[in-house]
């Protein structure tokens, strides 16, 4: 079975800076998704960002860049510019594709606290 | 398109009580999951499903039974409800490895 782990359970940034936020994973497959969600206090699982396994290429969206780094099964999240609104529950996941089979397994959670 | 809502928001119940938590989906996703989450625990899948008339057990499936007689509707039901199911309840669905999307989440509290 796939394990996430996030070993930093509460983190804070002065805003405007950059945090970086640690994720690693056990797996044996080879082709896998990785994901992190954003959980405001308003409860709410928002998407941030999705990796494709086999895309040697690191995904981005705006301010939020992971560092997927394969063989070391390690998946970190850099948020820059940091916003007040980014003071959430960072979760980070993994998915297996596999037809009819296809769940998504959490880490424990990172808090992020954004300081104006 | 309302995406994935949930009903009841928060509920309280006493031991031994039944109820059911309704997750609603209009996106015409296959896949549908209930998961718990708990403080330092993160999010634990109970029961999932991969399409109408089918169910599979997740991580914790104990104590909980689920069905999904029509695609849209996937049901997580509470027998007998224990204190240790005291938590926040999340359903989501999916187009498999794409992306889940998420209710806004059920707050139970099991006296």
């Amino acid at each position: 079975a796939q394990t996430v782990t996030q070993s930093q359970p509460e983190m804070s940034v002065q805003e405007a800076e950059t945090v970086t936020l640690s994720c690693t994973y056990d797996t044996s497959e080879n082709n896998y998704y990785l994901f992190w969600y954003k959980q405001p206090p308003s409860r709410q699982m928002i998407l941030v960002i999705r990796q494709e396994a086999y895309k040697q290429q690191n995904a981005t969206e705006n301010r939020f860049s992971v560092n997927f780094q394969k063989a070391a099964k390690s998946f970190s999240l850099k948020i820059s510019d940091s916003q007040l609104g980014d003071t959430a529950m960072y979760f980070c996941a993994f998915m297996k594709p596999q037809v009819g089979n296809e769940k998504l397994t959490f880490g424990t959670g990172t808090r992020l606290t954004i300081i104006p | 398109n309302a995406g994935v809502t949930q009903t009841p928001k928060f509920r309280v119940l006493k031991t031994g009580q039944s109820m059911t938590l309704l997750c609603a989906q209009d996106m015409n996703h296959e896949y549908m999951y209930w998961y718990r989450q708990d403080p330092g625990m993160g999010l634990r899948l109970i029961h999932y499903s991969v399409g109408e008339g089918t169910t599979a057990k997740g991580e914790v499936p104990d104590g909980y039974n689920v069905s999904r007689l029509k695609k849209q509707n996937f049901l997580l039901g509470l027998e007998s409800a224990a204190p240790s199911q005291t938590s926040v309840y999340f359903c989501a669905s999916s187009v498999g490895s794409l992306r889940a999307y998420f209710g806004p989440g059920t707050r139970l509290l099991v006296l």
